[in-house]
């Protein structure tokens, strides 16, 4: 299978614990992107790379968010102290500067106790 | 502000009753605008790119079209399987970002 792939596809956790999530993206595409997704909602934009380069992050993202990308190749994202409001599903894409085209992994459902 | 409305939020069709779902965006220069299809508890799918208006693109039962101001998802025939949550998205050509702004969907349910 050559998509995006995500580990865990489901996490529950408590109140306050930390939780890191994995994104694996299509090999060749330079860029990878985070998303939030809440109930009836678009995904919203949390943050992006080229290659290992953090380019942007949204303004809405907590200092608690933090993600990276080393070496170019697959991302992590660590969400610190969780709160309840965290409970989404978080999707990771990846995007080839050569096709404008973007492609999404399958989704990391947070459910915070 | 980069803004997508879509519309409407909910629509319901009986197999092979032919159909549109509308994205209205308002972006200061369009790089592109995207459509997807995403089935429950699922990402994602990415269906077209459009780049100007007058473009269409078709995929099956599906063609995408676009004006300065809207896009519109026209559905052919529709069959069950074609039930999903449409999303369109927009990126802006402002300040070299590439971030796209999504819509909240169109939830379409077929009914054999």
């Amino acid at each position: 299978d050559t998509g995006v792939s995500q580990d865990p596809r489901h996490k529950i956790t408590k109140r306050g614990q930390n939780v890191t999530f994995r994104c694996d993206p299509i090999s060749e595409h330079n860029r990878l992107y985070w998303y939030r997704q809440t109930l009836g909602q678009g995904p919203e934009f949390l943050t992006y790379f080229q290659n290992e380069a953090q380019l942007e992050k949204s303004r809405l993202l907590s200092d608690r968010f933090s993600a990276e990308r080393p070496k170019g190749s697959f991302s992590t994202l660590e969400i610190q102290r969780t709160e309840q409001g965290d409970s989404a599903m978080y999707l990771c894409a990846s995007w080839t500067s050569g096709y404008n085209e973007q492609f999404f992994g399958p989704g990391t459902r947070l459910t915070v106790l | 502000e980069d803004q997508v409305t879509q519309s409407p939020e909910a629509l319901r069709l009986q197999e092979g009753e032919s159909s549109s779902l509308n994205c209205s965006y308002t972006v200061s220069g369009l790089r592109g605008l995207f459509w997807y299809r995403q089935d429950p508890g699922k990402g994602p799918e990415f269906l077209f790119t459009l780049y100007s208006a007058g473009e269409e693109k078709e995929k099956e039962r599906l063609k995408a079209t676009l004006t300065k101001k809207e896009s519109f998802l026209h559905i052919t025939a529709p069959k069950p399987e074609d039930s999903a949550t449409y999303l369109c998205a927009v990126q802006a050509n402002e300040g070299g970002s590439y971030i796209p702004t999504f819509g909240r969907g169109t939830s379409l349910i077929v009914h054999p």
